[in-house]
């Protein structure tokens, strides 16, 4: 079956620091990967996406991720968080259908 | 550029009343159209999509349905409500066609039922 997990149910990091987000996923193929950003009584916002190519991908907000093939990973990271990070992520698969299947989250708190 | 409009944005109904969220798209044609309900703490549910008017297709057995009067809007509703109905509801849309289905997600309805 396919599924998406965020083994980080929440995350402190100091301001300035540097962050690391896990997601991994399961299924027979690579999927279309995403990460969202969802600030508090918000929707969602995309930071990145990776389809193929460059493992390394780009975002918005000085956010990348890396696709790793062999541990069916794709991780988010930033070198310093800013206090304006903290938010809730979700990593996000699709296959190619409507079937659009999300992680739990990983909320961040950020601290001064 | 394209815009998703939810409303209300906050609604606190009583335990068996009726239901009506609503969605719409600007800026875009035959959209494919989403709903996800979000609990606290908890990741997004698919609940319906559509891929046009009067074409709603459900994902989970519940309380709820969806409905499709015109391209870009797209309407949850419910005839009773449950107090399990509580949570944050997210409408989304992705392009006709587009191979990855990337959505793009409007600002959310907060429903309580007390």
């Amino acid at each position: 079956a396919q599924s998406v997990t965020q083994p980080d149910i929440h995350i402190t990091v100091s301001e300035g620091a540097s962050l690391e987000l896990r997601c991994n996923y399961s299924y027979g193929a690579t999927p279309y990967l995403f990460w969202y950003v969802q600030s508090p009584g918000q929707g969602l916002q995309l930071l990145l996406k990776y389809f193929s190519g460059d493992t390394l991908v780009q975002g918005i907000k000085g956010f990348e991720a890396e696709f790793k093939r062999s541990q069916s990973s794709f991780n988010l990271r930033k070198p310093s968080v800013h206090w304006s990070d903290a938010a809730e992520y979700f990593c996000v698969i699709n296959t190619g259908g409507f079937k659009t299947i999300f992680g739990a989250g990983t909320r961040l708190f950020v601290k001064a | 550029s394209q815009t998703i409009h939810q409303w209300p944005a906050t609604l606190v109904q009583p335990v068996g009343s009726p239901l009506s969220l609503e969605c719409t798209v600007e800026g875009t044609s035959n959209p494919n159209l989403y709903w996800y309900r979000q609990a606290a703490g908890r990741g997004l549910q698919l609940l319906f999509y559509s891929v046009g008017i009067g074409q709603i297709s459900s994902e989970v057995p519940q309380n709820l349905s969806a409905s499709r009067p015109q391209d870009r809007q797209f309407i949850l509703s419910s005839k009773k409500l449950l107090l399990s109905d509580s949570g944050f509801y997210l409408c989304a849309w992705s392009r006709q066609g587009a191979r990855t289905n990337e959505q793009f997600f409007g600002p959310g309805t907060r429903l309580t039922v007390l």
